[in-house]
């Protein structure tokens, strides 16, 4: 069972958008930033986005994140068949004192 | 440019241990953090600890305490993880990873723990 919790999946047609939610607690979204991760199959994960709303070198604007309260999210605009992957939210936990990660979301693009 | 490459993959028998590595490149090797995370089968992330390269510190996560160790050679800017009193469930593929935050991966080593 995931600390941060998020969607299994969602879907969407090329060109629309999906918004993908995390969702934490006081002890790690809502005092701490937030990354996301796109997890591709034999490659090596991907950081999208990081201090909960800046893309990482090399995303493109069609990738952006929030965060407020206790949840994140991730929202993809125009998607593209290259974005169907794994997406995973990401924060550090004070009363854990570890790392935590939501259980990921498998987006498909139809 | 910025690359982390990590050991082969693994078979070992439950009960016996484990020491991947994760060579680094295009960077300064001592000004990151290194930290590990694995994945399970059809499971999700799950974070193993960091080390500081410069100082040799580390930070391990509860479930992993006393049975991790990272470990660095500055000389050959290599960290490494090793895992002992392996079971079924510590198969998974292990990532290291530069931070922070988490900006560059390995590609992962699968570490199968089969009798």
């Amino acid at each position: 069972q995931s600390v941060l919790t998020q969607p299994p999946s969602v879907s969407a047609a090329p060109g629309q958008k999906v918004t993908i939610s995390c969702s934490g607690s006081s002890s790690n979204i809502a005092i701490h930033y937030v990354s996301w991760y796109q997890l591709v199959p034999g490659t090596a994960p991907k950081l999208l986005i990081y201090d909960n709303v800046k893309r990482a070198s090399g995303i493109p604007d069609r990738f952006s994140g929030s965060q407020s309260g206790t949840s994140a999210t991730l929202d993809i605009t125009g998607l593209q068949t290259g974005d169907e992957a794994d997406y995973y939210c990401g924060a550090w936990d004070s009363s854990l004192s570890d790392e935590v990660f939501g259980g990921g979301t498998k987006l498909t693009v139809l | 440019q910025v690359q982390l490459v990590q050991s082969g993959a693994e078979m070992k028998k439950p009960g016996a241990s484990v020491k991947v590595s994760c060579k680094a490149s295009g960077y300064t090797f001592t000004a990151y953090f290194v930290h590990w995370v694995r994945q399970a089968p059809g499971q999700g992330l799950e974070w193993v600890g960091w080390m500081d390269p410069k100082s040799g510190d580390t930070n391990y996560g509860q479930k992993f305490e006393g049975r991790v160790t990272m470990t660095r050679d500055t000389s050959i800017t290599t960290a490494y993880m090793e895992l002992t009193g392996l079971t079924y469930d510590d198969t998974a593929v292990y990532f290291c990873a530069r931070s922070s935050p988490l900006d560059c991966w390995g590609r992962g080593t699968l570490v199968t723990v089969s009798s």
